[in-house]
């Protein structure tokens, strides 16, 4: 079946810890997304990246980074930097990167600070 | 309608109503427009599309109109059921050659039997 595959469901994480969540997606698709949800919220972008060996900044990019060294693969670091990582993290993927188009979800990795 | 702080706009109503989720949106630029449902837990999941040279587009129960004077969008469901309860979302592309999406805050459809 295709889709998007994120891992781990949950996690948990100790203050100052770095922490890495996987988003991998076999549809092909060359844009690949990260959102950040907190509760009663909308989504958030954090980062996006367009084509393999690149990405941008989104909107609360601050304490987090990524890479996308190949199509299928768009991993987040979540980073000691970030002051408040406890959400859920969404990652997204789309064809083409152009201006419209469904963003296809996976579902979804909680983090939670102990 | 739009939330404040983490009290989401919460709409309730019976089985088999009909039920209107409003949204407005920010760019008047913006060319296209999505709905999406999330279930508790979950990803999000695509509905119903639009572009912004369309006022009206009809899928399976659900309808969304387009009013670009006003900046405003709307979902309408038809004969609601309980598996319809969900957090829904409007999305906006906010202009052409812009490669993503800027969500709304969402509105909580509630369905009693």
């Amino acid at each position: 079946d295709g889709g998007i595959t994120q891992s781990p469901k949950y996690l948990f994480r100790k203050e100052g810890q770095n922490v890495t969540l996987s988003c991998e997606q076999n549809l092909n698709h060359d844009a690949m997304y990260w959102y950040r949800q907190d509760p009663g919220q909308g989504l958030r972008l954090i980062y996006y990246s367009q084509i393999v060996n690149d990405f941008q900044k989104g909107d609360i990019a601050e304490g987090y980074s990524v890479s996308r060294e190949k199509k299928e693969s768009f991993p987040l670091t979540v980073t000691s930097a970030q002051k408040n990582p406890t959400a859920f993290y969404l990652c997204a993927s789309r064809w083409g990167t152009g201006s419209a188009g469904e963003l296809f979800f996976g579902e979804g990795s909680r983090l939670t600070v102990l | 309608g739009e939330s404040v702080g983490l009290h989401l706009p919460t709409l309730s109503v019976q089985e088999g109503d009909n039920s209107i989720i409003n949204c407005a949106y920010s760019n008047s630029a913006s060319d296209y427009f999505i709905w999406y449902k999330q279930e508790s837990g979950k990803g999000p999941q695509f509905i119903i599309d639009i572009r912004s040279n369309m006022d009206k587009r009809q899928g399976q129960r659900v309808t969304v109109l387009l009013n670009k004077t006003v900046k405003h969008l709307s979902l309408q469901i038809a004969a609601t059921q309980p598996g319809d309860s969900a957090v829904y979302f409007c999305a906006e592309n906010p202009s052409s050659g812009y490669s993503t999406l800027t969500f709304g805050k969402g509105t909580m459809l509630l369905v009693s039997p």
